[in-house]
């Protein structure tokens, strides 16, 4: 989507690896979010950043961290994967209140 | 808590015929609601919104939606349905006081020729 880069598109990592799922915003909006997608299980939400240099847990923190140094960029890091942590991950960001959340295009994260 | 439920893993419908897929939701103060689409191997797409106002809402594509307070529902609807309509679909909430956007576990949507 216009406006909302996440990189990598895909990956595979070994078991207890580490890596960074990067996204960045040309928006200027103010909250931002990482979910997970799996089969089943709709979107879960994994953190979420309301404003630059706040974070806040979602439904399912464990085994993640994230970072907001700016406005436009946050990121979601592994510090040591795992197979459980396979999926497909989604960056969304939303301005004010009323408004629709805009998403990115994912990535796709095996885990061996 | 928020939570929001989708009670339908599936939604076979033939194509002309009106289609409903449900939502619920629970949050502890106004709701913010939402309808994506979501098509093989893609990001979400908006579909429609209630923020305030008119309980039905009118989207994209010829979607509505439906908000019920009393029964803390938001179920999408359709007219009339075609094949392309075909898709996975998520109802989200947002609890007004807080920026916390909850998604429900999707609902696929099956339309038969």
């Amino acid at each position: 989507n216009a406006g909302v880069t996440q990189t990598p598109k895909f990956q595979v990592l070994k078991t207890g690896q580490s890596m960074t799922l990067q996204c960045a915003q040309d928006m200027n909006h103010n909250s931002m979010y990482w979910y997970r997608q799996d089969p089943g299980m709709g979107l879960r939400l994994i953190y979420y950043s309301a404003s630059e240099g706040t974070t806040d847990k979602g439904e399912v923190p464990n085994g993640y961290n994230v970072s907001r140094l700016n406005k436009r960029e946050f990121s979601l890091r592994l510090e040591s994967a795992a197979p459980s942590q396979t999926s497909v991950y989604f960056c969304a960001l939303l301005g004010t209140p009323n408004t629709e959340a805009f998403f990115g295009q994912g990535t796709r994260l095996t885990v061996v | 808590a928020q939570s929001v439920a989708q009670p339908e893993d599936q939604v076979n419908v033939a194509e002309g015929n009106p289609l409903t897929v449900k939502c619920t939701y629970s949050v502890s103060g106004n709701p913010y609601l939402f309808w994506y689409v979501q098509y093989p191997n893609r990001g979400l797409q908006f579909l429609l919104k209630y923020i305030t106002g008119d309980n039905l809402v009118k989207g994209s594509y010829g979607f509505e939606a439906e908000f019920n307070k009393s029964q803390t529902s938001f179920h999408l609807k359709k007219p009339s349905a075609l094949v392309s309509d075909s898709a996975l679909y998520f109802c989200a909430v947002r609890d007004a006081g807080t920026d916390k956007l909850i998604f429900g576990t999707g609902t696929r949507l099956q339309v038969f020729p």
